[in-house]
């Protein structure tokens, strides 16, 4: 069946620092979504790209959709410690028509202040 | 509410009893998901309805897991003979589907279940 993976699984950047992680689905997307989790909380959808090579920025987040539409990454310019949590990327499997979307594995980030 | 609802935020059960999990989705949106979520994992996908019939459950687990939407609002996930490994945060999530829309999913704030 289709998965979604994630790189790394934990990252600890000092504040400051750039961040990035990575997505690769085994199948291709039509979308992509991406959802950031914070600590004992339930997932908050950030954005969703559609085009493939499609790049789009939300303040210190850039996201990017790759050309081939199997893979993505988000990278956060200057982390703060507000950006503490875990990000998943999430693709819909469209199955008949359907659209179930299967979360990526999660990179759980830290920030140290 | 604006957001999604979900009841019980908690529940402890005994194994081998019988478990009722309930959602409430934003108003107006036809699509619902159920997801469960394991300590350190992502969302894993359940269910899937679109309006009230279930257009996608390949992620039940097994027969013990079923799921209604009868009115096309109001979900129900219902666990029979639950076993420890069910233990886990049950969420739901819901979305305007194919009345429009991002694909955007609202996610409520889980019914952890712990099974003794």
């Amino acid at each position: 069946g289709q998965q979604v993976m994630q790189i790394p699984q934990y990252q600890h950047v000092q504040e400051g620092e750039d961040f990035t992680t990575y997505c690769n689905s085994s199948t291709t997307l039509s979308n992509i979504q991406w959802y950031k989790q914070r600590p004992g909380g339930h997932p908050v959808f950030l954005i969703q790209l559609v085009k493939s090579g499609e790049v789009k920025k939300q303040k210190r987040l850039t996201f990017q959709f790759g050309e081939a539409k199997k893979n993505s990454s988000l990278h956060i310019t200057a982390t703060q410690t507000t950006d503490v949590g875990t990000y998943f990327c999430a693709g819909p499997g469209i199955t008949s028509g359907t659209y179930k979307y299967i979360f990526g594995t999660g990179t759980r980030l830290k920030v140290l202040a | 509410g604006a957001g999604v609802s979900q009841t019980p935020s908690n529940k402890v059960t005994e194994k081998g009893k019988y478990v009722e999990l309930r959602c409430d989705p934003i108003s107006g949106h036809t699509a619902l998901y159920w997801y469960r979520q394991s300590l350190g994992q992502g969302p894993e996908f359940l269910i899937y309805f679109q309006g009230t019939g279930a257009a996608d459950d390949s992620g039940l687990p097994n027969d013990r897991f079923f799921a209604v939407r009868p009115e096309g609002s109001v979900s129900t996930l219902k666990i029979q003979r639950t076993e420890r490994g069910d233990s886990a945060v049950y969420l739901c999530a819901s979305s305007l589907g194919l009345a429009g829309g991002s694909g955007e999913l609202f996610f409520g704030e889980g019914s952890r279940l712990t099974v003794l």
